[in-house]
């Protein structure tokens, strides 16, 4: 089966400042996405950004930003302009096309933002 | 539009009682997913489906059963509730796709006591 690692249980960062949550991820797979979700306390899980695997181009959506490096299996995701409303949890994930579709969650970061 | 609906929010078990965590859908995605989430140990899946009818075992199945007999509804049942399966546990559905992400309903908090 597919590991997903994120090996930072806890982040800060100032606000307005900028951070990065680190990814790795192990698959024999070409095929596959990548996904980061936001969970704040809501436990409410919301997509953040997606990558597909075949695309160089690193995905990007307004503040929220990856560094996709295909043959190191690294996954990182940039918030830019820290704000207040960033704090939550952040699951890196992998969803494999070999194993039914499945999802492949990491630990998890959780992200503290100081005002 | 409602998008994944799971019931109860929040429930107490008794060890030993059983029950059923509901989870419905009305986007007509196929796929369908249990996780449960305990702290710092990410989202484990328990049991997921590809379509009505079929269903297949995660990676922690043992003490819950599934069934799916339509495309919108993936019900979790908990047989003799232990206190090891006090966690959070989340429904998703996705559409066929590896590019299609996963839409997650609100959690249920479970407690075996």
């Amino acid at each position: 089966a597919q590991t997903v690692t994120q090996s930072q249980p806890e982040m800060s960062v100032q606000e307005a400042e900028t951070v990065t949550l680190s990814c790795t991820y192990d698959t024999s797979e070409s095929d596959y996405y990548l996904f980061w979700y936001k969970q704040p306390p809501s436990r409410q899980m919301i997509l953040v950004i997606r990558q597909e695997a075949y695309k160089q181009q690193n995905a990007t959506e307004n503040r929220f930003s990856v560094n996709f490096q295909k043959a190191a299996k690294s996954f990182s995701l940039k918030i830019s302009d820290s704000q207040l409303g960033d704090a939550a949890m952040y699951f890196c994930a992998y969803r494999s096309v070999s194993t039914g579709n499945q999802f492949y969650f990491g630990t998890g970061t959780s992200l503290t933002v100081i005002p | 539009n409602a998008g994944v609906t799971q019931t109860p929010k929040f429930r107490i078990l008794k060890i030993g009682q059983s029950m059923t965590l509901q989870c419905t859908q009305d986007m007509n995605h196929n796929y369908m997913y249990w996780y449960r989430q305990d702290p710092g140990m990410g989202l484990k899946l328990i049991y997921y489906s590809v379509g009505a009818g079929i269903t297949d075992k995660g990676e922690v199945p043992n003490g819950y059963n599934v069934s799916r007999s339509t495309t919108e509804d993936f019900p979790l049942r908990l047989e003799l509730a232990a206190p090891s399966q006090t966690s959070v546990y989340f429904c998703a559905s996705s559409y066929f796709g590896t590019g299609r992400e996963a839409f997650f309903g609100q959690g249920t908090r479970l407690t075996v006591v």
